[in-house]
């Protein structure tokens, strides 16, 4: 595609229920990143994919987040038992292989009731 | 590990320059982006400093000292437009596509 499509743009859910968040790289981005943003904070990196494997998970804030990639395109970031901790922007970047400049997706606006 | 600062928020006049400063200490540095974000929108690339000195770019020019741990984004002939926040982010350690690491952003409002 033309650029990096996020979706849903808004989700609202309520407290322990779960979520799914898709990501559709740039065409031929053979990296993807996932990144949160609560208002006031910056960045905050949550775990990186090269192809279909993610070399580093180390931003993820506890076991029940998770995410995977298929076909070294589409990922998924899952968000278990969600708390009200958990709502903010989550934004999808990706890159091409070597290459440090990430291209955003407009991201999915999460809040937790 | 690494630490970012750049101020919360600035403001500056229609027509004016400015500039955003961005200081960072890190265990390793490959280089420093700078990306602008409007209000609900994605954060789009500005610019990438690898080398010591000034790079210019139309009315926005990004400067790094390695030594010193310090960059900063100068913006020239302010538009309405460049209110946004401006983010900046380290690279590295390590080669290839190593996460960036972010700053929390400095919001630039531009008033008439």
């Amino acid at each position: 595609g033309a650029g990096v499509s996020q979706s849903p743009s808004n989700k609202v859910t309520e407290k322990g229920k779960d979520v799914e968040l898709r990501c559709d790289p740039i065409s031929g981005h053979t990296a993807l990143y996932w990144y949160r943003q609560s208002l006031g904070q910056g960045l905050e990196f949550l775990i990186y994919f090269q192809g279909n494997s993610a070399p580093d998970k180390s931003g993820l804030p506890s076991d029940r987040f998770s995410a995977e990639r298929t076909g070294g395109s589409v990922s998924t970031l899952t968000i278990q038992r969600t708390q009200q901790e958990d709502s903010a922007v989550y934004l999808c970047a990706s890159s091409l292989t070597g290459d440090e400049k990430l291209f955003f997706g407009s991201g999915t606006q999460l809040s937790v009731l | 590990g690494q630490n970012i600062d750049q101020p919360t928020e600035m403001t500056a006049t229609e027509g004016a320059i400015v500039q955003i400063n961005c200081t960072y200490q890190t265990s390793g540095f490959n280089g420093l982006f700078w990306y602008q974000q409007h209000a609900g929108e994605a954060p789009t690339f500005l610019s990438y400093n690898v080398l010591d000195g000034l790079e210019e770019k139309g009315r926005f020019s990004s400067f790094l000292s390695r030594s010193k741990g310090y960059s900063y984004l100068l913006l020239k002939e302010l538009q309405m437009k460049d209110s946004a926040s401006y983010l900046c982010a380290v690279s590295g350690p390590g080669s290839g596509n190593t996460p960036l690491v972010f700053g929390k952003g400095t919001r630039l409002s531009v008033i008439a």
